[in-house]
């Protein structure tokens, strides 16, 4: 069993919509978990970082971890065709080594 | 936060070659990274590396099919050496500073 778990899509929805992308994992000691935003060709960027549960906000992006079900979510609210990448989900126990998702490609269709 | 830089970008090599490549930070890191990113495959670690001791490798990953320099706190270079089409994938350096892990552009590499 992988340590975390992400459909890889492709997923595309129309500009305005609200996205939601997921992931699972296995590890129950994991505390750090954050959301990179990888555009083609460039390195990934974190976007969200939350520490143990809860939701965190920042203007249109909501991250939320359920560490009963072992699930973080990341949404994106009126999604733009500027959020078109892949989304990759990481975790970890300590901060210092990391686990990463595979990657879940959104297309926002003008 | 941190800026970091690699080159090359990208390179076509031919098998049984070795390519370096480098990795630049804006600011002064103790631990820096070296990642594979293989298409529909999570990012996986290949080593870390600390300033003025050798480098940390991942199960699977070798110190004579990659080694590692890190000369000081803002640079290290990344060697793929005897490639075969299976090292083809990207290659990315990154840096942990508090609980946050930044990532380079990235290396592309194609290797036919």
């Amino acid at each position: 069993q992988k340590e975390v778990e992400q459909d890889p899509g492709p997923l595309s929805v129309p500009e305005g919509a609200i996205v939601s992308l997921n992931c699972t994992y296995s590890n129950s000691a994991f505390q750090y978990f954050m959301w990179y935003r990888q555009y083609s060709r460039k390195g990934p960027e974190l976007l969200m970082y939350t520490y143990s549960s809860g939701n965190k906000e920042d203007g249109r992006f909501t991250a939320q971890v359920d560490k009963s079900s072992k699930y973080i979510s990341l949404f994106i609210r009126d999604s733009q065709p500027s959020d078109s990448a892949t989304y990759l989900c990481a975790m970890s126990v300590t901060g210092n080594q990391f686990y990463f998702g595979t990657g879940t490609s959104l297309t926002v269709i003008p | 936060s941190a800026v970091i830089s690699q080159k090359p970008s990208r390179d076509i090599c031919q098998r049984g070659t070795s390519l370096t490549i480098q990795c630049q930070v804006d600011s002064q890191v103790t631990m820096m990274f070296w990642y594979r990113q293989q298409p529909g495959q999570s990012l996986t670690l290949i080593a870390t590396a600390n300033q003025g001791s050798e480098a940390t490798y991942e199960s699977g990953f070798v110190i004579d099919k990659f080694p590692i320099s890190r000369p000081n706190l803002t640079f290290s270079t990344l060697t793929v050496s005897n490639m075969s089409p299976e090292d083809s994938s990207i290659y990315l350096c990154s840096v942990t500073t508090g609980e946050d892990r930044f990532f380079g552009p990235g290396t592309r590499l194609t290797v036919l």
